[in-house]
């Protein structure tokens, strides 16, 4: 099983330009998750989706918007990147309200 | 809002050397999950623990959740150079299921 797959892995954009990450997970779990993780800030959650066609925000979700595509795929999109949303970005996977997080490898976006 | 603080923030030692990272929430948790980072890669899920006082091991590593469920560690036994990584707890609290993680505590072993 690939678990939770993430695309692309690396990826630089100009200030304003667009970009969907794309996530697929193939455990049949309900819950998708969308973080980034910022140097010594840990994982903050930007989005997430309990099941298919539900999408709730979370800690830090300005500038960002998501798609439950179906059961397995939850992307993130953003609209006109800054160069605040220079991170890592991984998306993760859970049943819901049980077990822990299954995270996909991550994609590392800079925006300049 | 819940607050999950972890300390220490980094831990260098010796090969062979016993570490120690404690996890402290603003809130009762409802369990806690502990995951590893290592450098470069992505958190993978360690242990969940539940019930209050709850003491789990895994060869090396001892995980313990406290009798109030607002504290958690994790102990290493004997690091050895695979240990290094930034290990992370995380926890839901307040009737959510979403945990909210601690900013992580980064092991460094030197050889």
């Amino acid at each position: 099983n690939a678990g939770v797959t993430q695309t692309p892995k690396f990826q630089v954009l100009k200030t304003g330009q667009s970009m969907t990450l794309q996530c697929a997970q193939d455990m049949n779990h309900n819950s998708m998750y969308w973080y980034r993780q910022d140097p010594g800030m840990g994982l903050r959650l930007i989005y997430y989706s309990a099941s298919e066609g539900t999408t709730d925000k979370g800690e830090v979700p300005n500038g960002y918007n998501v798609s439950r595509l179906n059961k397995r795929e939850f992307s993130l999109r953003l609209e006109s990147a800054a160069p605040s949303q220079t991170s890592v970005y991984f998306c993760a996977s859970s049943e819901t309200g049980s077990g822990g997080y299954t995270f996909g490898s991550g994609t590392r976006l800079t925006v300049v | 809002g819940q607050q999950v603080m972890q300390i220490p923030q980094y831990q260098h030692v010796q090969e062979g050397e016993d570490f120690t990272t404690y996890c402290n929430s603003s809130t009762t948790l409802s369990n806690i999950q502990w995951y590893k980072q290592r450098p470069g890669g992505h958190p993978v899920f360690l242990i969940q623990l539940v019930k209050s006082g709850e003491v789990k091991k895994q060869k090396r590593l001892t995980f313990q959740f406290g009798e109030a469920k607002k504290n958690s560690s994790l102990h290493i036994t004997a690091t050895q150079t695979t240990d290094v990584g930034t290990y992370f707890c995380a926890g839901p609290s307040g009737g959510s299921y979403i945990p909210t993680f601690g900013r992580g505590t980064s092991l460094i072993v030197h050889p």
